[in-house]
């Protein structure tokens, strides 16, 4: 079984808040896993690849816990060009394929 | 750099209909992907081809052929379109690894009346 969970929001948040998604996934034997950003009516992008130690990307945060099964995505210091769609995405193993949550839309207000 | 390409970007079909989507990759990369996008339904897999002369189903394949004709290019063929094919369809690269990143076109549009 091959299913990754995502709050569709939207998280509606002023600009400089800080905001955290959650992803959880279905399959403890998974491989490697990922953020990434789809803009309105555009493809989608890596944001970041997420390690078992965590990792920072400027004021992009992620983590992850394979005991419970989920990634997060903590933004600091929101901007408006952070609205977007973040779709996070788990590489299971056995699969030569990525599976995609469904998204989480952002909205950053002025 | 081109990365992905797609062709066409808008296509509106009767049902019934046949199309072909094209895609073409300038990265080198060995697989390659065709996902749609519903709303509230997200990325879904239709086809993929690991390798060059090799192609399996996705998640959701009924309906749709695909053809792998060069390392470079894949493509999407709806033989008798539906309304129920009314999507926006992605095209995808990567290196084969499912640990590496995958490079997405910019999307086909396509409307079946």
């Amino acid at each position: 079984r091959k299913e990754v969970e995502q709050d569709p929001g939207p998280f509606n948040v002023p600009e400089g808040a800080t905001v955290a998604f959650n992803c959880t996934y279905s399959n403890s034997a998974s491989q490697s896993f990922f953020w990434y950003r789809q803009d309105c009516r555009k493809e989608p992008k890596l944001l970041m690849s997420v390690y078992s130690s965590g990792n920072e990307d400027g004021r992009f945060t992620a983590q992850l816990n394979r005991a419970s099964q989920y990634i997060s995505l903590l933004i600091r210091d929101s901007k408006l060009s952070d609205s977007a769609t973040y779709l996070c995405v788990v590489s299971f193993s056995g699969y030569s394929t990525l599976t995609f949550g469904k998204g989480t839309m952002l909205l950053v207000s002025p | 750099n081109a990365g992905v390409t797609q062709t066409p970007k808008f296509q509106v079909l009767k049902t019934g209909q046949s199309m072909t989507l094209q895609c073409a990759q300038d990265m080198n990369h060995n697989s390659m992907y065709w996902y749609r996008q519903d709303p509230g339904m997200g990325l879904r897999l239709i086809y993929y081809s690991a390798s060059e002369g090799t192609t399996d189903k996705g998640e959701v394949p009924n309906g749709y052929n695909v053809s792998r004709l060069n390392k470079r290019e894949f493509s999407l063929r709806l033989e008798s379109a539906a309304p129920s094919q009314t999507s926006v369809y992605f095209c995808a690269s990567s290196t084969g690894s499912a640990a590496t990143e995958a490079f997405f076109g910019q999307g086909t549009r396509l409307t079946v009346v």
